[in-house]
């Protein structure tokens, strides 16, 4: 069965540097990967959504991208700021009214 | 954006009673939610996929009798913990993807923390 990982439990960055997450899939590549925030005690809050065929998508200071070769997404938050603390997760869905299965999170802490 | 809200936020209960959790959609209609369970500094791991007006769908290793889930309407989905036991305590987090989304992303409650004593 198909696996996503997130192998950073924790990251630390400097306030006003990249901080970059990255997230791993096993076998096929999901239709749609996504990226969520949470903070200690919330549900989930949606950030972005990449789908198959999409190298890149970008919000504001996020950019995620999807790398079929690698079998990878990668996070990033630039000019990374204390209130960007919070744990993020990467999730994978098989096609838009599947269930979305969620990687085990990497808490970042952006240091002042 | 779509809001959904769960109901309560927190709860203490005694062993072996039971609890319900509500999941409702405010402001759209959810033919299908989700329920997970997270364990602190954990991530959330899917018990089940509530169908409107069919049975749920458990994933493996989740007991469906011990935990229960109706969906009986369009907006509302609830799960209860049957037989509580302090190893049920948990952040309990219900989902749903609103039908107008072209993006797929799901919104999230705010969170159950039940705490069984």
């Amino acid at each position: 069965s198909q696996k996503i990982e997130q192998n950073s439990e924790a990251l630390n960055i400097q306030e006003g540097k990249t901080a970059t997450l990255t997230c791993n899939y096993t076998n096929y590549s999901p239709a749609y990967l996504q990226w969520y925030r949470q903070d200690p005690g919330r549900g989930p809050v949606f950030l972005l959504l990449i789908r198959e065929n999409e190298k890149e998508k970008r919000k504001e200071r996020l950019k995620v991208t999807f790398d079929t070769t690698l079998k990878q997404s990668l996070f990033h938050i630039t000019a990374s700021q204390p209130a960007d603390s919070a744990t993020y997760l990467c999730a994978r869905q098989k096609n838009r009214d599947d269930k979305i299965i969620f990687g085990k999170g990497t808490r970042l802490h952006i240091l002042p | 954006g779509a809001v959904v809200s769960q109901h309560p936020s927190r709860v203490i209960c005694k062993s072996g009673t039971s609890v319900k959790i509500e999941c409702r959609s405010l402001d759209f209609q959810a033919t299908t939610m989700f329920w997970y369970r997270q364990f602190p500094k954990k991530s959330l791991m899917l018990m089940a996929t509530s169908n409107e007006g069919s049975k749920a769908t458990y994933e493996q290793g989740v007991e469906k009798d011990k935990f229960l889930i109706n969906h009986a309407s369009l907006t509302l989905s609830t799960l209860t913990v049957t037989s509580a036991h302090p190893e049920d305590s948990s952040f309990y987090i219900c989902s749903a993807t609103a039908p107008v989304s072209a993006k797929a992303e799901a919104f999230f409650g705010q969170g159950t923390r039940l705490t069984v004593v």
